[in-house]
């Protein structure tokens, strides 16, 4: 079946490191591929998206690829920052002309400080 | 806009109390969705509709939780009777035509005591 596996955290960053999070994915079709962050208290809110293979969904300076030959979606960020201190979703829908199920990882929190 | 707007954020109520979440989308949304999430199994899908009809109800754990979209504004999530391990939080998304992302509410913190 469709599945996201993401890499364990957490992950504890010194400010202005570079980030990676890892994303691999399972699905049939031509799935879409979200990463979604979740602030202390807060819903998810989505951070960025690719719909095909080779595009690459880019937001607040992060960014992430979709590889089809790797089947992965990894998140990157040149510097990050103490307000990027959260818990971060890997998400992926598939389906052609339907709203599909939203199948996500099971997060990965990250630290970052000063 | 003002968001998914999920009420009430917090809950705490009684084994064997009926619970009812409340869930407004977005307007021009015709997806909604109901997640629970907890730290051990993560953000679980409960169930979805599509233009106020659901689709999906795989994920409803038992027959004490039950769904419904009365019109495309309004959605519940009703749970009766609650047990100690339906605590969770709770979360409502809506999204639009296409699979471009959802927007989720802030959540409903459940405590069942």
């Amino acid at each position: 079946g469709n599945s996201v596996t993401q890499m364990e955290g957490p992950v504890t960053l010194s400010e202005e490191a570079f980030l990676t999070i890892n994303c691999t994915y399972t699905a049939t079709g031509y799935p879409s591929l979200f990463w979604y962050v979740q602030y202390p208290g807060e819903g998810l809110q989505l951070l960025l998206k690719a719909t095909k293979a080779d595009d690459k969904g880019s937001n607040k300076g992060f960014e992430a690829t979709y590889r089809k030959e790797t089947t992965s979606f990894h998140l990157e960020k040149g510097s990050v920052q103490v307000s990027d201190s959260a818990v971060y979703f890997c998400a992926l829908t598939w389906g052609r002309g339907s709203q599909g199920n939203l199948i996500f990882g099971k997060g990965t929190k990250l630290s970052v400080k000063p | 806009d003002a968001g998914v707007i999920q009420s009430p954020r917090h809950e705490v109520t009684e084994m064997g109390q009926e619970v009812t979440l409340r869930c407004k989308p977005i307007s021009g949304h015709n997806s909604l969705f109901w997640y629970r999430q907890t730290m051990m199994r993560g953000l679980e899908l409960l169930i979805y509709f599509n233009n106020n009809v659901p689709i999906d109800d795989s994920g409803m754990p038992e027959d004490r939780f039950s769904a419904k979209m009365p019109n495309a504004s309004f959605s519940t999530l009703k749970i009766q009777p609650s047990e100690p391990r339906d605590s969770a939080v709770y979360f409502c998304a809506s999204g639009p035509e296409g699979y471009y992302g959802y927007t989720f509410g802030s959540g409903t913190r459940l405590t069942v005591v």
